[in-house]
């Protein structure tokens, strides 16, 4: 299966600021996901990274404050805007690699802190 | 709305014992069901799917137990190991390139 890489592996940040969260696979997948992981809960997807096109949002999840970028068929990046204590999670990136039905798989994450 | 339910929520096995957990889906279209093991500090990894046109799939200690027509499907550890300790999640989705709905997890704790 692909090699998933995502930066920074952890992160603390001060409220009201943005960090950005890349996503890096060693070679060209299918379909990328961002997701969200709240301290010792379930993951919830946020949006569908669409490749040359605006992401594909949840319910509950919206452009301004997660803005997604995908500008080829190994890289994404997750940006968490305005950045309050209620973000602090992990955020995880997923691939799914070929066509019809395949497994997804997952980088190891981005453990974020608002201060 | 959940649509994915999990339990236990945690489980203590003896090693060697069998180790169980459950889901229940609400959403008939779903027809792709992983589950995932995940260690403190990685993400979730891939352990074993099931799609519904088979009722069990065994890949080694794993094996997946699925029920349609009650919308249930299980996850059995045979001769568990302390190696096994971890939290699983089992998903659902519609297609296999498509978003996971995941349950709530489940936290294992094998003992010597």
């Amino acid at each position: 299966s692909a090699v998933i890489s995502q930066k920074p592996s952890r992160d603390i940040c001060q409220r009201g600021t943005s960090l950005t969260i890349q996503c890096q696979v060693d070679s060209q997948v299918t379909m990328m996901f961002w997701y969200r992981q709240q301290p010792g809960q379930s993951l919830t997807l946020i949006a569908t990274a669409n490749q040359g096109s605006e992401a594909t949002y949840e319910s509950g999840f919206v452009i301004d404050k997660f803005p997604i970028s995908r500008p080829n068929l190994t890289f994404s990046t997750l940006t968490v805007s305005n950045m309050s204590p209620e973000d602090s999670s992990i955020y995880l990136c997923s691939v799914t690699q070929g066509s019809g039905n395949q497994p997804q798989h997952f980088g190891d994450g981005t453990r974020l802190s608002i201060l | 709305q959940q649509q994915v339910k999990q339990s236990p929520q945690s489980l203590i096995v003896q090693k060697g014992g069998i180790s169980i957990i459950n889901c229940a889906y609400e959403n008939t279209a779903f027809d792709y069901f992983p589950w995932y093991q995940q260690f403190p500090g990685k993400g979730p990894a891939l352990l074993i799917a099931i799609r519904p046109d088979v009722s069990e799939k065994k890949e080694g200690r794993f094996t997946i137990s699925f029920n349609k027509s009650a919308k249930q499907f299980s996850l059995h550890i045979m001769d568990s190991q302390p190696g096994d300790s971890a939290t699983y999640f089992c998903a659902a989705s519609i297609g296999g390139n498509e978003k996971l709905t995941f349950g709530t997890g489940t936290r294992l704790t094998i003992i010597p």
